[in-house]
């Protein structure tokens, strides 16, 4: 049972253009949300977080965005740039239960074209 | 070392035989993780060590996996008897504390482990 899905494996952007990348959670405990990049036999490395007391949260050319009631958040990265052609995990946590038992998802692979 | 360090990168064993794979944590880090990822799965939460504290492994997913941290630095995972379905990617993370937040978390390059 997927607790936290990317429904999407794989997604092609144009240079320059915006790469969304959702992610859908069904425990309504969870409350923060994190994003890791892995690139080839590499770790995943840390990206952004968002915890549900916010719907939105900025660091430079990503975006996360939170939509509770629809148990849905999204990243966005603007503009795309072919370094940031990588795997994409979501990760999701109730903090009551200790914020180290994050559930994955399966990963999206972003490709930029250049 | 300058990272959280796996070996061996490369596994491949035969059904039934014992694997051992091995995490170096960043020197000083008090807290390491272990999580695996399967064939299409997400990154499953396995085992996760803080300090002198007992570990918690409610994510072991058999009794035939298990894993040890000595003088609260190297941890290594044992996998017995090993199956064709324990095939995945083992990623070992660490981290400054245990139980906060994942930012924190450093992880290693992972051991890709093949039974065949």
């Amino acid at each position: 049972d997927q607790q936290v899905k990317q429904n999407s494996p794989s997604l092609s952007v144009q240079e320059g253009r915006i790469s969304i990348l959702n992610c859908d959670y069904t425990n309504s405990m969870f409350d923060y949300f994190l994003w890791y990049k892995k690139y080839p036999a590499e770790g995943p490395t840390f990206l952004i977080s968002i915890s549900s007391i916010k719907d939105k949260n900025e660091d430079g050319r990503f975006t996360v965005f939170l939509n509770k009631s629809a148990k849905h958040l999204s990243l966005h990265i603007v503009p795309s740039q072919p370094g940031d052609s990588a795997v994409y995990f979501c990760a999701a946590s109730p903090t009551t239960s200790g914020t180290y038992k994050y559930i994955f998802g399966t990963g999206t692979r972003l490709k930029v074209l250049a | 070392g300058a990272g959280v360090s796996q070996s061996p990168s490369n596994k491949v064993t035969e059904k039934g035989k014992d694997v051992e794979l091995r995490c170096d944590p960043i020197s000083g880090h008090t807290a390491l993780y272990w999580y695996r990822q399967s064939l299409g799965q997400g990154l499953e939460f396995l085992i996760y060590f803080q300090g002198n504290s007992a570990p918690d492994k409610s994510g072991l997913p058999s009794d035939r996996f298990s894993a040890e941290r000595t003088g609260g630095s190297v941890s290594t995972l044992t996998i017995q008897r090993t199956q064709q379905e324990d095939s995945a990617v083992y990623l070992c993370a660490s981290s400054f504390t245990g139980g906060g937040t994942a930012e924190g978390y450093t992880f290693g390059s992972g051991t890709r482990l093949t039974v065949v």
